[in-house]
């Protein structure tokens, strides 16, 4: 089974900063089926990013996502009110569906 | 509109049998794996279980193997999740969701607790 680190567990942040969220992998995710989800409290999560880069239907151009191999980032270029929110990556490269154990991202 | 909704959540005491189902409409669901996904309170997601579109294949975590079976009614448009010999770390709320470039479309989760 691929685990998933994310980190840090918790940003603090302020509006208008820029993000970075990064999920590392115990191997290499086939063909990069990395993807990232924004999850929001008492709500169900939200896909952002799949195939590491590739951005979701109704995604905001402030999301991206890079990286392969063992390492992903998702970055958020300007953080509005409704980015704060907890982010967990996701493998599908493997028949076992891993997700990271979730960076919150607060506001400072 | 693509739309998934869960049903069957409840108080279910240890060693007891939950049958959850997840409704699918807005789209053609013979066509997608679709998975479950739960979420223990104030934890993080887990990914439970996989079918394919045919529900010829299957795939479950360590966790849930030989307990939980996953299964599908194409002409019901309807996914599965019978859950057996439920422990108390079952507790979450359980998300159905369908696999389109990474699990792009997730209902809104149903609460199973699992006490006595």
């Amino acid at each position: 089974e691929i685990v998933l680190t994310q980190s840090p567990a918790t940003l603090s942040l302020s509006p208008g900063e820029r993000a970075t969220l990064s999920c590392g992998a115990s191997q290499s995710v086939s063909s990069s089926y990395l993807a990232w989800y924004q999850q929001k409290p008492g709500l169900a999560p939200r896909l952002l990013i799949y195939d590491a880069s590739s951005r979701a239907t109704g995604i905001p151009d402030r999301f991206s996502g890079s990286g392969s191999g063992t390492d992903f980032t998702l970055t958020i270029s300007r953080l509005e009110p409704e980015d704060f929110a907890v982010y967990y990556c996701q493998q599908y490269g493997s028949s076992s569906y891993t997700f990271g154990q979730g960076t919150k991202l607060e506001i400072k | 509109e693509v739309q998934l909704v869960e049903s069957g959540g409840g108080l279910v005491q240890p060693g007891g049998s939950l049958r959850l189902s997840c409704a699918a409409s807005g789209f053609t669901f013979s066509s997608y794996w679709m998975h479950w996904v739960r979420q223990a309170p104030g934890k993080g997601l887990v990914w439970v279980s996989r079918i394919n579109s045919d529900g010829s294949s299957t795939s479950y975590a360590d966790s849930v193997k030989g307990r939980f079976t996953i299964s599908r009614d194409n002409a019901k448009n309807t996914l599965y999740l019978q859950m057996n010999s439920l422990r108390a770390e079952d507790t979450a709320v359980y998300y159905c969701a369908r696999e389109y470039t990474a699990m792009a479309t997730w209902g809104q989760g149903t609460l199973v607790t699992v006490s006595s």
